[in-house]
């Protein structure tokens, strides 16, 4: 597609069940970010990777969240057991190599809510 | 650490007046800033940066955000706001690492016709 693209946009979950949430970046973007944007915030950054390698996940809150991105194109976001304060909206970016630092192509989201 | 701070959650402007979003920061090293706009049920979308150069920089949109290193500010301005205009703003600096971008709390601009 021209843009990014996250599924699902909407996802309603039970507390204690694990959640994935997939992004496709623009196709030839090399990396690939995560952000979390609670309600009346700015998005946190959570990891990126160049290709498939995970450059940073220093913004990961715990052990309960994982992300990969093994061909280097698609990635998906992981939260097991989920709890009540992970209800966020989860952003995914795509940008070229190093060039443009900081130009981020950003998908629309997907809003979890745990309940 | 990197930080950016947007004082007003909400900037009103009737449609055809100048407007000006504010941003302060707090980097170390050189700062690269940004300025993102989200529209309802959109991602964000990138605006313009301040890399190195002329303190005034151009973006999409007719917007231009001036940078004020005294001040610690690069404000968000455009000389004639239209009611397109209304979306929510945001204000970010890159890390030393070139990698994360650390937003602010975003301010709503509304523009009335």
């Amino acid at each position: 597609g021209a843009g990014v693209s996250q599924s699902p946009r909407y996802k309603v979950t039970k507390r204690g069940q694990d959640v994935a949430l997939r992004c496709d970046p623009i196709s030839g973007h090399v990396s690939l970010y995560w952000y979390r944007q609670a309600l009346g915030q700015g998005p946190e950054f959570l990891t990126y990777f160049n290709y498939e390698a995970q450059q940073d996940k220093s913004g990961l809150p715990n052990d309960r969240f994982s992300a990969e991105r093994p061909e280097g194109s698609i990635s998906t976001l992981t939260i097991q057991r989920t709890e009540q304060r992970d209800s966020a909206m989860y952003r995914c970016a795509s940008s070229l190599s190093g060039s443009r630092p900081g130009e981020l192509f950003f998908g629309e989201g997907s809003r979890l809510t745990v309940l | 650490a990197q930080s950016v701070a947007q004082p007003e959650d909400q900037v009103n402007v009737a449609e055809g007046n100048p407007l000006t979003v504010k941003c302060t920061y707090s980097v170390s090293g050189n700062p690269y800033l940004f300025w993102y706009v989200q529209y309802p049920n959109r991602g964000l979308q990138f605006l313009l940066k301040y890399i190195t150069g002329d303190n005034l920089v151009k973006g999409s949109y007719g917007f231009e955000a001036e940078f004020n290193k005294s001040q610690t500010s690069f404000h968000l301005k455009k000389p004639s706001a239209l009611v397109s205009d209304s979306a929510l703003y945001f204000c970010a600096a890159l890390n030393t690492g070139f990698q994360k971008l650390v937003f602010g709390t975003g301010t709503r601009l509304l523009v009335s016709p």
